[in-house]
């Protein structure tokens, strides 16, 4: 069965450092992966997602992700922290082929951006 | 830019009691899905739907719940019989194309369920 584990529930982050959230995931083929997120009070917005065009995929706002099979990884960066970074992440994974339609997310990350 | 609505924004009901949320997906887009957030916790998939009938389903939609595609626009979820753990932030969403095609899900902001 497929799996998304987030090492780490929550990271602190000072305006301007590199953003680093970490993703892995657990499936069978390689899959499709996902970054969501969540600020306080609203649905879930797409930052970006993998679908094997490029390993290195980059998304909204800055934020970029590279897809390593050989580590099982999908770690979410971005080079410079903004304020406005402040949100939960969402790491995500759904089954290549047809077999399945559901997304299967990880636990989240809750970033915090201080000045 | 389109966008997946969802009503109401927050609902309170009685234990024992039938909630319907509703969703209206965009337009142009054949799969939905329910998925659901117990607050402090993980997003869940519940069910997808397309060609008017259930594609996929977690084991958390048991016989409690069912969706209903009534007209061309909405998508509903029914709590037939609500229940403490049932609250929750339902989110809707829906996808162009299948997901085994790397198509992306569009999430409505979500209905806050609160039962007493």
């Amino acid at each position: 069965a497929q799996s998304v584990t987030q090492l780490g529930s929550h990271v602190s982050v000072s305006e301007g450092a590199l953003v680093l959230l970490r993703c892995n995931y657990s499936s069978s083929v390689p899959p499709y992966l996902f970054w969501y997120v969540q600020y306080p009070n609203q649905g879930l917005q797409l930052l970006l997602k993998y679908t094997s065009a490029a390993t290195l995929v980059k998304g909204i706002n800055g934020f970029e992700a590279e897809f390593k099979k050989s580590e099982t990884s999908f770690h979410l960066t971005k080079p410079s922290a903004h304020m406005s970074d402040a949100a939960e992440y969402f790491c995500a994974v759904s089954d290549r082929g047809q077999a399945g339609t559901a997304l299967i997310f990880g636990k989240g990350t809750t970033l915090s951006v201080s000045s | 830019e389109p966008e997946v609505t969802q009503t109401p924004s927050h609902q309170v009901t009685q234990m024992g009691q039938e909630v319907i949320l509703r969703c209206v997906p965009i337009s142009n887009h054949l799969y939905f899905y329910w998925y659901r957030q117990i607050l402090g916790q993980k997003v869940e998939f519940l069910v997808s739907f397309y060609n008017n009938e259930i594609s996929e389903k977690s084991e958390i939609f048991d016989d409690q719940f069912s969706v209903e595609r009534p007209d061309g626009s909405n998508f509903t979820l029914k709590i037939r019989s609500t229940k403490l753990e049932d609250s929750a932030m339902y989110f809707c969403a829906s996808s162009e194309r299948k997901p085994g095609q790397g198509s992306e899900q569009y999430f409505g902001p979500g209905t806050r369920l609160t039962v007493t």
